[in-house]
């Protein structure tokens, strides 16, 4: 593993279901981010962790869970998918160290909610 | 929160130049980014600007200016690849980013 990695690539979910999206991180990044990407309204925050154990909601965080158990993972649950939820979901993280401090997105996982 | 706004769409010629300019209104200013997204592909970082003025990288620049909440992204000798979207963040006091809605920029020959 180099960087950023989610699964599933691209997933199609029945109204109702639930469904985790996962990521993981191998950059030993402090903090963690989940966002949406939805054409054009740009990428909004869901939620974010900057620190194992410690999670807090972003911009649009309904329908949606985290948890971060560890430092490299930061697994996002729908826990009952909606249409308006469909959507590329983007990981990101940062060393939250202070300076630049710039996010690294993993490859984005492409939801479809029917 | 942040109010960030950019150029949906802009068309330019392989070898000039382009400036993207991006305006925001904020509560709390802690740095501003840009980033790159080729289609189906995820945002990476091309610049940041804290203080006032001019960063250079190569075929890249950024400026900011604090006090009129505007910076723009310059990209000189245009090529093919620079077709993309390209997407401005401000960065708030909890390290958090919001981000504009994007630019794509169109590159032709």
């Amino acid at each position: 593993i180099a960087g950023i990695t989610q699964a599933p690539t691209s997933q199609i979910l029945a109204a109702g279901r639930r469904m985790t999206l996962r990521c993981t991180q191998d950059m030993r990044h402090n903090a963690m981010y989940w966002y949406r990407q939805d054409l054009g309204l740009g990428l909004r925050l869901i939620h974010y962790s900057n620190t194992a154990g410690t999670t807090g909601k972003g911009e649009v965080p309904d329908g949606y869970s985290v948890s971060r158990a560890n430092t490299d993972d930061f697994p996002l649950t729908l826990a009952s998918a909606v249409p308006s939820q469909t959507s590329v979901y983007f990981c990101a993280s940062s060393k939250l160290a202070g300076g630049p401090d710039t996010q690294y997105f993993g490859p984005g996982t492409r939801l479809t909610v029917l | 929160g942040q109010n960030i706004d950019q150029p949906t769409e802009m068309t330019a010629t392989e070898g000039a130049i382009v400036q993207i300019n991006c305006t925001y209104q904020t509560s709390g200013f802690n740095g501003l980014f840009w980033y790159q997204q080729h289609a189906g592909e995820a945002p990476t970082f091309l610049s940041y600007n804290v203080l006032d003025g001019l960063e250079e990288k190569g075929r890249f620049s950024s400026f900011l200016s604090r006090s009129k909440g505007y910076s723009y992204l310059l990209l000189k000798e245009l090529q093919m690849k620079d077709s993309a979207s390209y997407l401005c963040a401000v960065r708030d006091r909890d390290y958090k980013l919001s981000f504009g809605a994007g630019t794509t920029v169109t590159v032709r020959a």
